[in-house]
């Protein structure tokens, strides 16, 4: 069975100080999608980043950083130098190859950046 | 480029009235539509999804419906709302060529309270 794991409820940081998100997923299948999507408080959801299961290559994107490791099925994000702007709850989510019902999401990591 | 359009953004019902909450969708041609709800502080809850015109598959039993209309029009109704029907309603699309790579994109939601 499909599941994603956001053991983090909340987390607060001050301004300029890093932050890393956890993501633990369960899966069965070989091929498989991660995805991480931002929730600012106005509610609506923002796609982040992709990876599939076959590149676990670490991606960077300005101060947003993905450490994708199969060998403890974790797909854990990382914040630089956070900023006030950053305080959203930030979801993980998995996807089997196939089936659009496929798509199941973590329960969401609030974090608050304090200025 | 493409955009989704939800609304309202707000909604105030009391128990036991109709629901209707519509969902556009612009920029792409045979979508793949979601309708999710998301309780309070909790993560989302897949309702029903769609790969074409009158095609829904719904995920959870429920007093809720969803119709497809017109190819990127998606539609949640309820005849007789509950209490426990309130909560945050996300439409969503994706893009066709396989549902598990494709990142769903999320409309700005409706907050729907039941008095």
């Amino acid at each position: 069975a499909q599941k994603v794991t956001q053991a983090q409820t909340e987390i607060s940081v001050v301004e300029k100080e890093d932050v890393t998100l956890d993501c633990v997923y369960e899966t069965r299948d070989t091929t498989y999608y991660l995805f991480w999507y931002k929730q600012p408080p106005s509610g609506e959801l923002v796609f982040l980043i992709r990876r599939n299961s076959f590149d676990e290559q670490n991606e960077i994107s300005g101060r947003y950083s993905w450490n994708f490791q199969k060998s403890t099925s974790s797909f854990n994000f990382t914040i630089t130098a956070s900023q006030v702007v950053d305080s959203a709850v930030y979801f993980c989510a998995l996807s089997g190859p196939t089936g659009a019902n496929n798509l199941f999401f973590g329960t969401g990591t609030r974090l608050t950046v304090i200025p | 480029s493409q955009t989704i359009h939800q609304w309202p953004a707000t909604l105030v019902q009391p128990v036991g009235s109709p629901l209707s909450l519509e969902c556009t969708v612009e920029g792409t041609s045979n979508p793949n539509l979601y309708w999710y709800r998301q309780a309070a502080g909790r993560g989302l809850q897949l309702l029903f999804y769609s790969v074409g015109i009158g095609q829904i598959s719904s995920e959870v039993p429920q007093n809720l419906s969803a119709s497809r209309p017109q190819d990127r029009q998606f539609i949640l109704s309820s005849k007789k709302l509950l209490l426990s029907d309130s909560g945050f309603y996300l439409c969503a699309w994706s893009g066709t060529g396989g549902f598990g790579n494709q990142p769903q994109h999320f409309g700005d939601g409706t907050r729907l309270s039941i008095l």
